[in-house]
């Protein structure tokens, strides 16, 4: 099994440019989101979605949009990168999102904002 | 809300020695409790979870957690760590119905040979 997939791993953007960072899972799970993680900081949820076609915002949803079409796919997308927005990403997924489920994590991707 | 506290931010131990983490949160009720490992450039893979019963959680690679609800803590143990230990723990805490557990800020594990 795959479970969850992001692309890419890497990314090197400057100041003002646009990037979308996608994640696919393959385990049919109804809730997905997007986290940042930080030094010190640990995760923060960015934007999370409980089923195609609804998404809501989380702790740190400023800069950044999020779309989910399918079941499979949670893309986050960077409307104009900052370099507050250098960070690593986490996508997630589980089956319900009710707090007691466990999660399943992609591999991250580590984004620099030049 | 929920709320999470891992008062360590660095944790050395030797190889071979014991090991505890210290998680507290904070929430009304009783509360689904989880610690995550990060190994180094990896997602997060679940150590182990707590929802009810047993206040003694076995997990994997040999890990285990012990719910207080008076101390309201979940502290995780090992009994003798190896090197491949060595990486970031995550303690987080969900609700019922909420959507989306809170995580801790992470407590770094250096194991030292």
């Amino acid at each position: 099994n795959a479970g969850v997939t992001q692309t890419p791993k890497f990314q090197v953007l400057k100041t003002g440019q646009s990037m979308t960072l996608q994640c696919a899972q393959d385990m049919n799970h109804e809730y997905m989101s997007w986290y940042r993680q930080d030094p010190g900081m640990g995760l923060r949820l960015i934007h999370y979605s409980v089923g195609a076609g609804i998404t809501d915002q989380g702790e740190v949803p400023n800069g950044y949009n999020v779309s989910r079409s399918t079941t499979e796919d949670f893309p986050l997308r960077l409307l104009s990168a900052a370099p507050s927005q250098t960070s690593v990403y986490f996508c997630a997924s589980s089956t319900t999102g009710q707090g007691y489920e466990k999660l399943f994590f992609g591999s991250g991707t580590q984004l620099s904002v030049l | 809300a929920q709320s999470v506290t891992q008062p360590d931010i660095h944790i050395t131990v030797s190889e071979g020695a014991s090991l505890e983490l210290r998680c507290n949160y904070s929430y009304g009720a009783t509360p689904y409790l989880f610690w995550y490992v990060q190994s180094p450039g990896q997602g997060l893979q679940l150590l182990l979870k707590y929802f009810s019963g047993d206040t003694l959680v076995q997990g994997i690679k040999g890990f285990e957690a012990e719910f207080k609800r008076s101390q309201s803590s979940f502290n995780l143990r090992k009994p003798s760590v190896h090197w491949s230990d060595a990486a970031e723990y995550f303690c987080a805490v969900g609700e019922g119905g909420s959507y989306i557990p809170t995580f801790g800020r992470g407590t770094s594990l250096i194991v030292h040979p």
